[in-house]
């Protein structure tokens, strides 16, 4: 069964902070990998896909991507209250288009 | 650019009767598009794959007589409750993947559907 797996949360931070969240796959011939933003009674919104290993930056987000640990993180800096939200981690199934999705971890930004 | 409509945004129906819904690629072909539901604080559960002029692919446990989807073109796809029965009431979200892009799916905003 492939599997992705996210910690639900919620996640505590300040805001200024640096907001880490977490995702660890089972599939090891997982590929492309994405993390989406969804506010509570909306539909899901890609911050960002990662493909390669390393770090991928984008304004104040930074994807992480470790195949060999199987795991893939996003980092959002100088965390926003407007960043309190669910953040939903992806990976493409191999061999189709479709996702498997994490179920999510709850962010919470303190004010 | 990738933006995705949904129509209706929201929905009312009675037990028994059916409910379209229409998944639009407003500014890109959509080679695949997906249907989704969503339960409260749930994660998202894909329900089917439709790929333009074909028929669309199942989930395991998704009844394709009660759901129905056409992809009828590259910009449009649509999702048929039929029969609709309380049970049905949820978010029903597409998705469309861009024909010449990576693998990256676009969502809607999502039709919330109450069934009464």
């Amino acid at each position: 069964q492939k599997e992705v797996e996210q910690n639900s949360g919620p996640l505590s931070v300040p805001e200024g902070a640096i907001a880490s969240l977490n995702c660890t796959y089972s599939d090891r011939v997982s590929q492309s990998f994405f993390w989406y933003r969804q506010y509570s009674g909306k539909s899901p919104e890609l911050i960002m896909s990662i493909y390669s290993n390393g770090d991928k930056e984008d304004g104040r987000f930074t994807a992480q991507l470790n195949k060999a640990s199987q795991y893939v993180s996003l980092l959002i800096r100088d965390s926003q209250p407007s960043d309190s939200a669910t953040y939903l981690c992806a990976l493409k199934n191999s061999g189709t288009y479709k996702y498997i999705f994490g179920t999510g971890t709850r962010l919470k930004v303190l004010a | 650019g990738a933006v995705v409509s949904q129509h209706p945004s929201w929905v009312i129906c009675k037990s028994g009767t059916s409910v379209k819904i229409e998944c639009r690629s407003l500014d890109f072909q959509a080679t695949t598009m997906f249907w989704y539901r969503q339960f409260p604080k749930q994660s998202l559960m894909l329900m089917a794959t439709s790929n333009e002029g074909s028929k669309a692919t199942y989930e395991q446990g998704v009844e394709k007589d009660k759901f129905l989807i056409n992809h009828a073109s590259l910009t449009l796809s649509t999702l048929t409750v039929t029969s609709a029965h309380p049970e049905d009431s949820s978010f029903y979200i597409c998705s469309a993947r861009a024909q010449l892009s990576s693998y990256e799916q676009y969502f809607g905003p999502g039709t919330r559907l109450t069934v009464t």
